[in-house]
């Protein structure tokens, strides 16, 4: 089976910097993905790694050791609108299935 | 283009009904995936289909089936509802069966067992 962490809660402030950590347990890993979900709304796609390094996509980038376990996703020049829970997702094995953390909620203050 | 389409957004039943969900992936897309997520937990994997035929099962009893049509839209079916099944049913979509494509995901049907 696959094991997923991620803090459940977080708060960060407006303007500031937040990296939001996760770690995993699997077998036959295929890649990370981090998603952003605002409360009522379905998950949107944020970030993929496959390789070890930092992929940057504007004001989020998101890194993966897969020798670790771990990855990272960091949200700068954070906005209000940036409050919503991120879930990181593992895919493994031949197929597409993919494992989901349990979220980390994260709350921008002004 | 449109996004994953997913029906009914919501849906009211009782306990030993049946029910179907369905699901309309973006156009070009080949593979769909079902997810079940409680409130304050990430989506729990529950199928995923390719080109009609079944690449994946989770950790969910056998009263819960799907499939997918020749157009690549899919129905999830569950048999004797439980308290339990309450939930937001996810449907994602991807472009093919290849470890780098994303998945997208539909707004869901919210299901509710009185």
């Amino acid at each position: 089976g696959q094991n997923i962490d991620q803090p459940t809660e977080m708060t960060a402030t407006e303007g500031a910097i937040v990296q939001i950590n996760c770690t995993y347990q699997t077998s036959g890993f295929n890649g990370l993905f981090w998603y952003q979900q605002h409360a009522g709304e379905a998950p949107t796609f944020l970030s993929y790694n496959v390789l070890d390094g930092l992929e940057e996509k504007g004001r989020f980038s998101s890194f993966l050791s897969r020798s670790k376990g771990y990855s990272y996703l960091l949200l700068k020049e954070l906005q209000m609108k940036d409050s919503a829970s991120y879930l990181c997702a593992v895919r493994a094995g031949g197929y597409q299935k993919v494992t989901f953390g349990i979220g980390t909620k994260l709350q921008v203050i002004p | 283009d449109a996004g994953v389409t997913q029906s009914p957004t919501h849906l009211i039943k009782t306990r030993g009904q049946q029910v179907t969900l369905r699901c309309s992936p973006i156009s070009g897309h080949k593979s769909v995936s079902w997810y079940q997520q409680v409130l304050g937990q990430g989506p729990q994997f529950i199928f995923q289909y390719y080109e009609k035929e079944e690449r994946g099962r989770g950790n969910f009893p056998d009263r819960f089936s799907a499939r997918q049509f020749p157009n690549y839209s899919s129905e999830l079916n569950v048999n004797a509802l439980l308290l339990g099944d309450s939930a937001l049913y996810l449907c994602a979509s991807s472009r093919e069966d290849t470890h780098n494509q994303p998945q997208h995901f539909g707004d869901g049907t919210r299901l509710s067992i009185l």
